[in-house]
C-alpha cells in the first residue's frame, strides 16, 4: 500500500462544475496536509494546506480533511479551463519531509 | 529573492558523467528539501537541510549521490558517475522554519537527462 493515494484521472469535469478530488494515506501520525497544482512541464505550486479536521475555505477552492478516514480532499468549485492541470496531495508525517501521491490529472473541457 | 531559483533549467549529460545542480532558496528560510521527479510521478524526497545541517538523507538513492549546503543559504546537489535511471526533475524547496506545518516552496526544477 502506498503512503500516499490518488486516483490518476483524467477527471473530467465541464466549465462551471465542481471538481472533486480525493487522496488517501496511510499514516495516522500525518500532521498536515497540502494540495499542489502542476502543471505540465512545470514545478509544483501550492494552493491549499489543512492541519484540522473540518473544512477550510480559500476562493474557489475547499480543502476537507478526515484524519479518523485518513481521507483529504480538494474541491474546485466553478471549475475553469485554466484549472487543467495535475493536482498533487503531500503529507507532513512529522519528519518534514512531504509524502506525495501520485496526482491527479483535471481536465475541465470549455 | 522572489522565489526559489534552480540552475541549469535543463542538463545532458553522457552516462559516467558527474553533475552538480544548485538551489537558491527564499531569502530567510530555514528550511532546504531536495525531491525527484519521474516522468509521470509525484516528487519523491531525496534530503532535508536545516540551516547548514543536513538532518535527513534517507532517500537519496545511492552513495553516487550527495548534497551540501556549507553556508545555510544555496545548496548543492551532486550526482556522481551518472546513470540512465538518475534522469528525471530534480526540485528545490525551501519553507520558513524546520517544521511540519510549514508550507514548502518549489522551484523551477532542474530536468536532468542521462544519455
Amino acid at each position: 500500500q502506498k503512503e500516499v493515494e490518488q486516483n490518476s484521472g483524467p477527471l473530467s469535469v465541464p466549465e462551471g462544475a465542481i471538481a472533486s478530488l480525493n487522496c488517501t494515506y496511510s499514516d495516522r501520525g500525518s500532521q498536515s496536509f497540502f494540495w499542489y497544482r502542476q502543471y505540465s512541464g512545470k514545478s509544483p505550486e501550492l494552493i491549499m494546506f489543512i492541519y484540522s479536521n473540518g473544512d477550510k475555505e480559500d476562493g474557489r477552492f475547499t480543502a476537507q480533511l478526515n484524519k479518523a478516514s485518513q481521507y483529504v480532499s480538494l474541491l474546485i468549485r466553478d471549475s475553469q479551463p485554466s484549472d487543467s492541470a495535475t493536482y498533487l496531495c503531500a503529507v507532513n508525517t512529522g519528519f518534514q519531509k512531504l509524502v506525495f501521491g501520485t496526482g491527479t490529472r483535471l481536465l475541465v473541457s470549455p | 529573492g522572489a522565489g526559489v531559483s534552480q540552475s541549469p533549467r535543463y542538463k545532458v549529460a553522457k552516462r559516467g558523467q558527474d553533475v552538480a545542480l544548485r538551489c537558491d532558496p527564499i531569502s530567510g528560510h530555514v528550511s532546504l528539501f531536495w525531491y525527484q521527479q519521474a516522468l509521470g510521478q509525484g516528487p519523491e524526497f531525496l534530503t532535508y537541510f536545516q540551516n547548514e545541517a543536513q538532518l535527513d538523507k534517507s532517500g537519496l538513492p545511492s552513495d553516487r549521490f550527495f548534497a551540501e549546503r556549507p553556508e545555510g543559504s544555496v545548496s548543492t546537489l551532486k550526482i556522481q558517475r551518472t546513470q540512465q535511471e538518475d534522469s528525471a526533475v530534480y526540485l528545490c524547496a525551501s519553507s520558513l522554519v524546520g517544521s511540519s506545518y510549514n508550507e514548502q516552496f518549489f522551484g523551477p526544477g532542474t530536468r536532468l537527462t542521462v544519455l
